[in-house]
């Protein structure tokens, strides 16, 4: 079945620090990948997505890029900031006939400390 | 933009008691998806509806039941309530579509259940 897979947290950085999540998946077609996030207390907010293979998404300096091959779209930021404490969802929709389908992975717990 | 409407965003009930939560989407989207998150944990799927027909089934607990209507909104009723059903419930609106550029879900900011 379709699944996904990211790196377990919680990730405790610095701020100014670089932030790597792995995200892999497995598909039965060609999913859309996403990055959501989720800040304390709050819903699930898309982060950023890429619909085929090679696109990069990228928003608030957060990137990532889908890799058919190695079948992944790890989310990178170069510099984190506080504000960046999160949890960040690794997603994948496919197109089914009855209704798209939407499969999360587990959730990456991140703590940036000034 | 209008977005995922979710009602009540607060609610507190006592054991054995029942709930209603809603969840409106987005115009026009027809597919919608019920998420349990409870305290630190990471969202549970617990059932999925498209055009009015339930199309996914997670781990809704047999005292939990849910439909979406004619004007897509979804309601979930939650029977018998546990001490363990506190939590954020959340649902997510799509559109079913054959475009890639499409198949983005968007959330509602949820129902917190506390159950004393």
């Amino acid at each position: 079945g379709d699944s996904v897979t990211q790196m377990e947290g919680p990730v405790t950085l610095s701020e100014e620090a670089f932030l790597t999540i792995n995200c892999t998946y497995t598909a039965t077609g060609y999913p859309s990948l996403f990055w959501y996030v989720q800040y304390p207390g709050e819903g699930l907010q898309l982060l950023l997505k890429a619909t085929k293979a090679d696109d990069k998404g990228s928003n608030k300096g957060f990137e990532a890029t889908y890799r058919k091959e190695t079948t992944s779209f790890h989310l990178e930021k170069g510099s984190v900031q506080v504000s960046d404490s999160a949890v960040y969802f690794c997603a994948l929709s496919l197109i089914k006939a009855a209704g798209n389908k939407l499969t999360f992975g587990g959730g990456t717990r991140v703590l940036v400390k000034p | 933009a209008a977005g995922v409407i979710q009602s009540p965003r607060h609610l507190i009930k006592e054991k054995r008691e029942t709930a209603t939560l809603k969840c409106y989407p987005i115009p026009r989207h027809d597919t919608v998806y019920w998420y349990q998150q409870g305290p630190g944990q990471d969202p549970q799927f617990l059932i999925s509806f498209y055009e009015k027909m339930q199309s996914d089934k997670g781990s809704i607990p047999d005292r939990f039941s849910a439909q979406q209507f004619s004007d897509y909104h979804s309601e979930l009723n939650m029977s018998s309530l546990e001490l363990g059903d506190s939590a954020l419930y959340f649902c997510a609106s799509f559109r079913h579509s054959s475009r890639l550029s499409d198949t983005e879900a968007f959330f509602g900011q949820g129902t917190r259940l506390t159950v004393v």
